[in-house]
């Protein structure tokens, strides 16, 4: 039985340079999230997938934040011109369905801009 | 729109000890669920329990035990005769019905819970 994962774990970049990150939801699991958290806070709502159609964004994803779920299996999350703002911890939920509300979360890919 | 308030930033307890960490919530829907999630040092969210806006019994699972008042807009959770392994970060979050088909959570900015041998 696996749980959701994440890949990096950990992601060192410097400003300017895109990044992407990827996450696989447990299977059968077909809401996909992804969060940002900021030292010394909770989870922010970024975006969410449901299969693969992006259903909904946060004001907090701006234009060069874009997300992707292509066959509604793993998620990518990539980040455009990085700075050092966007310097956090990206965590990635899944959750069963529409009818499901709790989320179950994979171990986080932490981003530093240098 | 919907808030989370844990007040407690940081607690230190003694190992046994019993403690409990406070959290508010604000939201205009009439259905929601309220959650705690544990982050221990190691970074990955692990979810505790789920109680919908229906539910008020209280709940308890082994050490832990949860406390849902309505009245006032909170959920608070108490560990029982705390131990070492339960230092970390607790989150309550809160996710809506009313306000379209996310779902997401919205998270307090958590409790850091510290216990001493």
């Amino acid at each position: 039985d696996t749980g959701v994962s994440q890949d990096p774990r950990h992601k060192i970049t410097k400003r300017g340079q895109n990044v992407t990150f990827r996450c696989d939801p447990i299977s059968e699991h077909n809401r996909l999230y992804w969060y940002r958290q900021t030292l010394g806070q909770g989870p922010e709502f970024l975006t969410y997938f449901q299969n693969e159609a992006q259903l909904e964004k946060s004001r907090l994803l701006s234009d060069r934040f874009s997300a992707e779920r292509p066959k509604g299996s793993f998620s990518t999350l990539e980040i455009q011109r990085t700075e050092q703002g966007d310097s956090a911890m990206y965590l990635c939920a899944s959750s069963l369905d529409y009818l499901t509300y709790e989320q179950y979360f994979g171990p986080g890919t932490r981003l530093t801009v240098t | 729109a919907q808030k989370v308030t844990q007040a407690q930033t940081e607690i230190s307890v003694v190992e046994k000890e019993d403690v409990t960490l406070d959290c508010v919530y604000e939201t205009r829907d009439t259905t929601y669920y309220l959650f705690w999630y544990k982050q221990p040092p190691s970074g990955e969210l692990v979810f505790l329990i789920r109680r919908n806006s229906f539910d008020e019994q209280n709940e308890i699972s082994g050490r832990y035990s949860w406390n849902f008042q309505k009245s006032t807009s909170s959920f608070n959770f108490t560990i029982t005769a705390s131990q070492v392994v339960d230092s970390a970060v607790y989150f309550c979050a809160l996710s809506e019905t009313n306000s379209g088909s996310a779902r997401q959570l919205t998270f307090g900015s958590g409790t850091q819970l510290t216990v001493l041998p």
